[in-house]
Parts: structure tokens; sequence; C-alpha cells
């Protein structure tokens, strides 16, 4: 198993372009997540999913959109990058008991600049 | 609203010695408690975590921490430091009946000195 895997590893963006983020896992796990990691805050969540179709808003959703077609893939969309968004995210996946049941893997990371 | 505190920004220990990373949160009822560890350049992994019974908690890696409700405290402990645990740690709060999502502290980083 690859467990969580997430490209591109680095990118750097010019405000106003969007881009997509990339997470998937080979896990059959029906939890996902997206969390951001600035220096001094911790994670913070972005957003969830319970399962495919299904998605909700963690504590830092605005300026980001997710969609789950399928149980593997949750790409992260960025609409219009700001020098905010400028941060490392890390996807997240746990079987269907959810993360407090369940352990949590994390991807590598993405380590996005927007200049 | 749950919150977490790690008071320490950066630790730093001498090879061997014995580590305690504090870790205190803000729940209205008794949570779900988690460590994490985030090597360089590296995604999360799970240390331990606690639901219920037992206060001492044992995980990987040697490490083990405390519940104590009557300081709103789960610490981190180990006993013999290794040069591989340079690393970052988060604390980590879960509400019970919620969707399962984790609320993290700030972290802190351990440095050891050989």
């Amino acid at each position: 198993n690859a467990g969580v895997t997430q490209t591109p590893k680095f990118q750097v963006l010019k405000t106003g372009q969007s881009m997509t983020l990339q997470c998937a896992q080979d896990m059959n796990h029906e939890y996902m997540s997206w969390y951001r990691q600035d220096p001094g805050m911790g994670l913070r969540l972005i957003h969830y999913s319970v399962g495919a179709g299904i998605t909700d808003q963690g504590e830092v959703p605005n300026g980001y959109n997710v969609s789950r077609s399928t149980t593997e893939d949750f790409p992260l969309r960025l609409l219009s990058a700001a020098p905010s968004q400028t941060s490392v995210y890390f996807c997240a996946s746990v079987s269907g008991g959810g993360p407090i049941q369940e352990t949590q893997y994390f991807g590598p990371g993405t380590r996005l600049l927007v200049l | 609203a749950q919150s977490v505190t790690q008071p320490d920004i950066h630790i730093t220990v001498s090879e061997g010695a014995s580590l305690e990373l504090r870790c205190n949160y803000s729940y209205g009822a008794t949570p779900y408690l988690f460590w994490y560890v985030q090597s360089p350049g590296q995604g999360l992994q799970l240390l331990l975590k606690y639901f219920s019974g037992d206060t001492l908690v044992q995980g990987i890696k040697g490490f083990e921490a405390e519940f104590k409700r009557s300081q709103s405290s789960f610490n981190l402990r180990k006993p013999s430091v290794h040069w591989s645990d340079a690393a970052e740690y988060f604390c980590a709060v879960g509400a019970r009946g919620s969707q399962g999502n984790l609320i993290f502290g700030k972290g802190t980083k351990l440095s050891v000195k050989p």
C-alpha cells in the first residue's frame, strides 16, 4: 500500500491563480480531511469528507473547495490564490470510525507559496 | 469550545535525559486526547491516544502520557530521549459525539543535544 499520497510536493503560485492539490489513498478509508499548517499555529482543519459525495467545512474553509467523487481521491481546490494561503497542506485519511476511534494517516504534505 | 494549549514552543534536552511535554485542554467533559509526532519534512504520526479507563497510556517509540482530569492535562513523557526523537510534537483533542474532527495544539519542537 502507498498509504496517503499528495501531489505536488511544492508549488509556487501568483496571486489570483487557481490550482488543485491532489490527495489519494489506497486504504479504502471513508474519512478524509485537509489541514493547513502554519508556523506557530499547529494544524487547522479546512474541509473533510465522511464518504464519497459527502463533504463538510472545517475550521478554516474560506478560499478552498473540495469534492469527493470517489473513495480514493479528495482534491483541494484554490479558486483564486492569495498570499495568506501560503502554507503547508496535509491530507489525512482514516477508516470509517473517524479520527477519534481509528488511527489517522497523514500524507507527506504539499508546500505552497503564493506570491 | 474545545481548545488545546502547549505552553512550550521549543524544548532542548540532552540525549539520555528524561522528557516531559506539556499539554492542557479545555473541554466541558472528558475529551478524547491524542499525541502526534512530526519529523522534519514529514506528515504526522499518531504516538498514543486516551479514550477512557487507565489514565496512564502507553504509546509507540517508548512514549507514555498521563491524563489528569483535575489539572486538565495530558502530558507526554519519555524516560530516556534518543537523538531520533528530535521532532515536533502535537497534542490534540476530540469531542465526544462530534464528527470526529480534532483540534490541534500549536506544537512543541524538541531538540536533542548529543
